[in-house]
């Protein structure tokens, strides 16, 4: 009884080839977001979605792109990757957008750039 | 933006023993503090929170302390088991609605 499902749980790309990470979830929460970690880091914010309206952080490379088409699905598109985009990458979703929300994430996808 | 900073980075306590985790955050605005557990291999998960107008709050043997003159909250884990092991995050959350998270604090119950 997943809720927040994230496939694929790890991902081998190549530098420079584009690769999208999913993440889908059954709570019917309005927002969803992207964080990436690192080893031995906080999560990142990378951006948010709240419903449709999409929420970039300031310091979110270009290089990151991301997708919403319903309320239970969402995708990370990593258009070139770099070495220095491997990382573990986690979805997670809140209920709504008010500061204290109890955040709801995913098993994460684990991305390894050669 | 918010810079939360949590120590220590790694903490090995005896079986049985408690365990304190130390948080501290620049944003005087912060009013949401919540804690994340990860265990190996597994999605991050809240085990509590805490809001600005409380100073401590208890969930069996978990409790969080906050400080807000001096910026700062505490996870305590009491009479620590195995199962306690895991990477712990606090967190806290400001008038942007954003929560910025701490590097995290890998937690080694030993037997």
């Amino acid at each position: 009884d997943a809720m927040v499902i994230q496939n694929p749980r790890y991902q081998v790309t190549q530098f420079g080839k584009p690769v999208t990470l999913s993440c889908s979830q059954t709570l019917n929460h309005n927002v969803m977001y992207w964080y990436q970690q690192k080893s031995s880091q906080a999560p990142k914010l990378l951006f948010h979605y709240y419903d449709k309206d999409f929420n970039n952080e300031a310091d979110t490379p270009d290089n990151f792109q991301s997708r919403r088409p319903n309320t239970s699905f969402c995708f990370l598109d990593i258009r070139s990757p770099g070495l220095g985009d491997a990382a573990m990458y986690l979805c997670a979703t809140s209920r709504d957008w008010t500061g204290e929300e109890k955040l709801f994430f995913g098993s994460g996808t684990q991305l390894s750039v050669l | 933006g918010e810079n939360v900073e949590q120590h220590p980075s790694t903490l090995s306590v005896q079986e049985g023993d408690s365990a304190v985790i130390k948080c501290t955050y620049s944003d005087s605005a912060s009013n949401y503090f919540p804690w994340y557990k990860q265990e190996l291999g597994k999605r991050p998960q809240l085990i509590i929170d805490i809001r600005s107008n409380v100073g401590e709050k208890k969930d069996q043997r978990i409790a969080v302390t906050l400080n807000k003159t001096a910026k700062h909250f505490s996870l305590h884990i009491t009479e620590t088991q195995p199962e306690d092991s895991a990477v712990y995050f606090c967190a806290a959350s400001s008038n942007d609605y954003k929560l910025s998270f701490g590097a995290g604090t890998t937690v080694t119950v030993r037997a």
